[in-house]
This record gives structure tokens, sequence and C-alpha cells, in this order.
């Protein structure tokens, strides 16, 4: 397994569309996460599942965004009617449940979004 | 409020020369700490992190870190810099129990040769 890998690595719509990105964590890895890293700044956290359970969102996560993980492994994030405040590199990363790597997060090359 | 603190957006050094990049903290408890390296078009790669125990922490491509709690940093180091670490550095932070990342805003690493 080469890493957490995440599809598209680019996107460019328009203003109003939805667009869905992909993320596959590690094998093995039951934990992951969803962060948004606009221009200059750190990555956020958006939300975090374990395995199929979604347990956290941040205030970030607006009702037009929507994550699942239907069989606790690929992730999907959608934002719907996206807006020009959408634009940013979306990371996803996972992590394992315990031992010496509890709560070290691995991340992947991210999606890049450009909303018009 | 939790948060992680970069205060140099940008710093410059010679091929060579040490390096030293500054994190400080605001956690109510001991925190766990990260520091993740960032080149251009890749994801985010982690060069250290401390939980627990000896506070000097040694990472990847030579890289280390001290946790001072009495300042309330974490701060990254490397004695000598190759024209290869040019790229983006964020420092994070969570604490046990608690799933999400803090980072900071990044320091912009630039070499000279």
């Amino acid at each position: 397994d080469t890493g957490v890998s995440q599809n598209p690595r680019h996107k460019i719509t328009k203003r109003g569309q939805n667009v869905t990105f992909r993320c596959d964590p590690i094998s093995e890895h039951n934990r992951l996460y969803w962060y948004r890293q606009t221009l200059g700044q750190g990555p956020e956290f958006l939300t975090y599942f374990q395995n199929e359970a979604q347990l956290e969102k941040s205030r970030l996560l607006s009702d037009r965004f929507s994550a699942e993980r239907p069989k606790g492994s690929f992730s999907t994030l959608e934002i719907q009617r996206t807006e020009q405040g959408d634009s940013a590199m979306y990371l996803c990363a996972s992590s394992p449940a315990g031992g010496r790597s509890y709560n070290e997060q691995f991340f992947g090359p991210g999606t890049r979004l450009t909303v018009l | 409020a939790q948060s992680v603190t970069q205060p140099d957006i940008h710093i410059t050094v010679s091929e060579g020369a040490s390096l030293e990049l500054r994190c400080n903290y605001s956690y109510g408890a001991t925190p766990y700490l990260f520091w993740y390296v960032q080149s251009p078009g890749q994801g985010l790669q982690l060069l250290l992190k401390y939980f627990s125990g000896d506070t000097l922490v040694q990472g990847i491509k030579g890289f280390e870190a001290e946790f001072k709690r009495s300042q309330s940093s974490f701060n990254l180091r490397k004695p000598s810099v190759h024209w290869s670490d040019a790229a983006e550095y964020f420092c994070a932070a969570t604490n046990f129990g608690n799933e999400k990342l803090t980072f900071g805003t990044g320091t912009r690493l630039t070499i000279i040769p």
C-alpha cells in the first residue's frame, strides 16, 4: 500500500455546481479525516470518521457539505451549490486505531478545487 | 481555545546553515505535538511527533524538535539544511481523546545557495 490516495487531484467547476471528491485511506486504518486548506493557511479540520460512523463535524462544514464512508473504507466529500469561497485544497488523512501510531495522521496529496 | 502559533511566515537560510522554526501552542492539557512538511503538489509528510517522555525528539531527514512545557513551545531544528528542505512547514497539536489536529499557519522555508 502506497498511502492515502485522493481523486481527482484537481477540479474546476462553475459556481452553483455540485462536486464530489473521493479519498481512499491506508488499508486497515479505521479513522479517516477531512481537512480544508486555503492559501496561506494551515489545514482546518472538517470532519472525522471511525469506521463508517461520522463522529465529529466542524462548524466549517455547512449544510452544503456532506461526507460519507459507507463501508468503513473509502470516503466521499460532496459540496452542493458550490460558491467561490469553497475554493481550497481538500485534504484527507487516515490513522490506525491504536498502538504507537495513535493520533498520527497520514495525509493524501489533496484535491484542489477552483470555483469560477 | 486551543491554538497553535507559528510566528514566522517566511524564513530564508543559506544551504548548510542551521535552522530553527518556531511553534507555540495553547492547550489546556498536555498536547500531542507534530511537525509536518508540505512540498508543492505534495501532501503533508510527518517529520516527527511528541507524545510523552524524552522532550527532545528525533525525526526523519535529520530534523529534531524540543518540547518545552515552560515556554509552551515545540521548535523544529536542523543543524545543516539542504536545498531539498525548501518547503512549507506546519506545526500541529492535539490531545488525548481529541481526534482533530489544530495546525499553525505554516512557515515557508527558502534555501539560498
